[in-house]
């Protein structure tokens, strides 16, 4: 059973440009995580889907959005980049995202504000 | 006070010897606990999870949690010099029909020849 699937890995980008990140769950999973992580604040949660609707976010200004397709693949956008948006970007999926199950990780986007 | 909380270490123990990772939360209402392990460069990566008090053990790995208390362990037997790495425990709480997954900052574990 494949994994779940990031794209791209890396990315290099200047402040006030826009990105969009991509997540490909495990198959059947349909609860769709993101979290960011950097040296200071460790995993932080940003937001999650399930059947194409969001239904938790964290503490994370506008900038940061998200949106699931009916297959369950998620992308995660920021729009204005800032410095501080350089972090490795985390996608997690788990069947239905009951409190039971737990959340398998993909490698991640590593991204870099120039 | 944070919600998830583990020394950062690095805790150093020698090979072979057995490793305890500890984490306390603040969150009464949480419900289910998670160990990952996360190598430098890495992904984190599913060691164990918890729901009921008590110890759960998995090979080498151990999980105890205490909820009147409110903390959670992770108990590593045997440890080698591949188990080095950082360990996160993560709690969830659900919220109505979603659930949120808070991470600790993670302990660092070295573990020495």
């Amino acid at each position: 059973k494949a994994g779940v699937t990031q794209t791209p890995r890396y990315l290099i980008k200047t402040r006030g440009q826009q990105v969009t990140l991509s997540c490909s769950p495990i198959s059947g999973h349909r609860s769709v995580s993101w979290y960011q992580q950097t040296p200071g604040q460790g995993l932080q949660f940003l937001f999650e889907y399930f059947s194409e609707t969001q239904r938790n976010k964290g503490n994370f200004p506008g900038r940061f959005s998200g949106r699931q397709f009916s297959n369950s693949r998620s992308e995660m956008n920021v729009s204005t980049l800032e410095l501080g948006d350089s972090a490795l970007y985390l996608c997690a999926s788990s069947p239905s995202g009951y409190s039971n199950q737990p959340q398998h990780f993909g490698d991640g986007t590593r991204l870099s504000i120039l | 006070q944070k919600e998830v909380e583990q020394n950062s270490g690095p805790l150093s123990v020698p090979e072979g010897a057995i490793a305890s990772l500890n984490c306390t939360y603040s969150d009464r209402g949480s419900q289910s606990f998670f160990w990952y392990r996360q190598y430098s460069g890495k992904s984190p990566e599913l060691i164990m999870f918890i729901y009921s008090n008590g110890d759960k053990e998995d090979g080498r790995f151990t999980a105890q949690l205490n909820k009147a208390s409110q903390y959670v362990s992770l108990l590593i037997r045997d440890s080698q010099p591949s188990d080095s790495a950082t360990y996160l425990c993560a709690v969830r709480r659900p919220t109505g029909t979603a659930s949120k997954l808070t991470f600790g900052t993670g302990t660092r574990l070295q573990v020495t020849l």
